[in-house]
């Protein structure tokens, strides 16, 4: 079946800091994928996707490129602001709309 | 682009009580939605999808008839937790999708509190 695997947590950075959280997937066929950000109390907020193989996602300084070769959509920031403080799930979607996400990464930046 | 709106976002109940959550896409059609389950500094746990015009298909293990799941209308999901008690505090998640390849819109939540 269709599954997602991210990097454990909890992750702390200081400011400015390079950031990765890894994630890899299986799948049939051709998923499409997701970051989603979650901060404190709140629901989950869209923060990039991909749909096929080589796709870059990207938003507000964050990146990820859909890897088929090692089915993989690792999350990478060149410089995290406290504000960056949140939980992060990856997800994919499949033909069937079916969305399944991984376990979540909470990343702390202290000042 | 695509709105969820989730409402409310805090409410805090009587044990015995019964609370309704709503879901409301605002600027698209959601035949699916689907509600999540959020346990603190866990992932989500799909709980339900909620199909519009008939009946909610609920994972394993969720009480269908304590987490009653009504989808009326292509833009209104409803969730009313009946009877609830203290086990049931938790942060509650409706997602809807706008269509294939969009992945899922999420509401703000709704923090469930019994006491």
């Amino acid at each position: 079946g269709n599954s997602v695997t991210q990097m454990e947590g909890p992750v702390t950075l200081s400011e400015e800091a390079f950031l990765t959280i890894n994630c890899t997937y299986t799948a049939t066929g051709y998923p499409s994928l997701f970051w989603y950000v979650q901060y404190p109390g709140e629901g989950l907020q869209l923060l990039l996707k991909a749909t096929k193989a080589d796709d870059k996602g990207s938003n507000k300084g964050f990146e990820a490129t859909y890897r088929k070769e090692t089915t993989s959509f690792h999350l990478e920031k060149g410089s995290v602001q406290v504000s960056d403080s949140a939980v992060y799930f990856c997800a994919l979607i499949n033909n069937n709309n079916d969305m399944r996400f991984g376990a979540g990464t909470r990343l702390t930046v202290k000042p | 682009g695509a709105v969820v709106s989730q409402h409310p976002s805090r409410v805090i109940c009587k044990s015995g009580t019964s609370v309704k959550i709503e879901c409301r896409s605002l600027d698209f059609q959601a035949t699916t939605m689907f509600w999540y389950r959020q346990f603190p500094k866990q992932s989500l746990m799909l709980m339900a999808t909620s199909n519009e015009g008939s009946k909610a298909t609920y994972e394993q293990g969720v009480e269908k008839d304590k987490f009653l799941i009504n989808h009326a209308s292509l833009t209104l999901s409803t969730l009313t937790v009946t009877s609830a008690h203290p086990e049931d505090s938790s942060f509650y998640i409706c997602s809807a999708i706008q269509g294939l390849g969009y992945g899922y819109t999420f509401g703000s939540g709704t923090r469930l509190t019994v006491v």
